[in-house]
């Protein structure tokens, strides 16, 4: 695809469910990103995915997060049980390959946990 | 870890003036990448501009260009010739050679006036 696209833009859910956040990177790139956004903070680091290897998950905050990439192309971001805090922006970017510092945000998934 | 600080969390500047936004960093690091990102309300990232930290050449993009000192760790941004479309937040970030996450500062939010 021309740039990396996330689905749903927008997320209302209530406390205690769980939810899913997509992100089809962009086509060939090997490198995968997730990052959260909270209000008036920077992007804090979540998940890294590289090719086929094994994830850093270094930035997960809790057990309550999950993320997978299927193919070594979409991902998803699960959050179970969510909570009130999770309520942020999740953005998700690619890169060509690990030793490509440029990265390609896409337009990222409002949450709202009521 | 790196700690990356933006210590203006809102400007204002006036179309056509020129405005710097602040930017300083720790690390202990010799190689590493410097970013500044735009995010629009959008949510999109869009990436402004990048230094690499072995280059003593400030990097120019147009009407965007960076003071990089190395010894000061501090990579500040100017903007030349503001437009009205340049209103958004603006992120400094730092990666690692070695490494391949990006950390973020706070930000800092840019309003253009006529």
């Amino acid at each position: 695809g021309a740039g990396v696209s996330q689905s749903p833009s927008n997320k209302v859910t209530e406390k205690g469910k769980d939810v899913e956040l997509r992100c089809d990177p962009i086509s060939g790139h090997t490198a995968l990103y997730w990052y959260r956004q909270s209000l008036g903070q920077g992007l804090e680091f979540l998940i890294y995915f590289q090719g086929n290897s094994a994830p850093d998950k270094s930035g997960l905050p809790s057990d309550r997060f999950s993320a997978e990439r299927t193919g070594g192309s979409v991902s998803t971001l699960t959050i179970q049980r969510t909570q009130q805090e999770d309520s942020a922006v999740y953005l998700c970017a690619s890169s060509l390959d690990r030793f490509n510092e440029k990265l390609f945000f896409g337009s990222g998934t409002q949450l709202s946990v009521l | 870890a790196q700690t990356v600080t933006q210590s203006q969390p809102e400007m204002s500047v006036q179309e056509a003036e020129t405005v710097t936004l602040s930017c300083t960093y720790d690390t202990s690091e010799n190689n590493y990448y410097l970013f500044w990102y735009k995010q629009p309300p959008s949510r999109q990232m869009i990436l402004v501009i990048r230094q690499e930290a072995y280059k003593q050449q400030n990097a120019t993009e147009n009407r965007f260009s960076v003071n990089f000192q190395k010894a000061a760790k501090s990579f500040s941004l100017k903007i030349s010739d503001s437009q009205l479309g340049d209103t958004a937040m603006y992120f400094c970030a730092f990666m690692s050679d070695s490494g391949y996450a990006l950390n973020f500062g706070k930000g800092t939010s840019l309003l253009v006036t006529p």
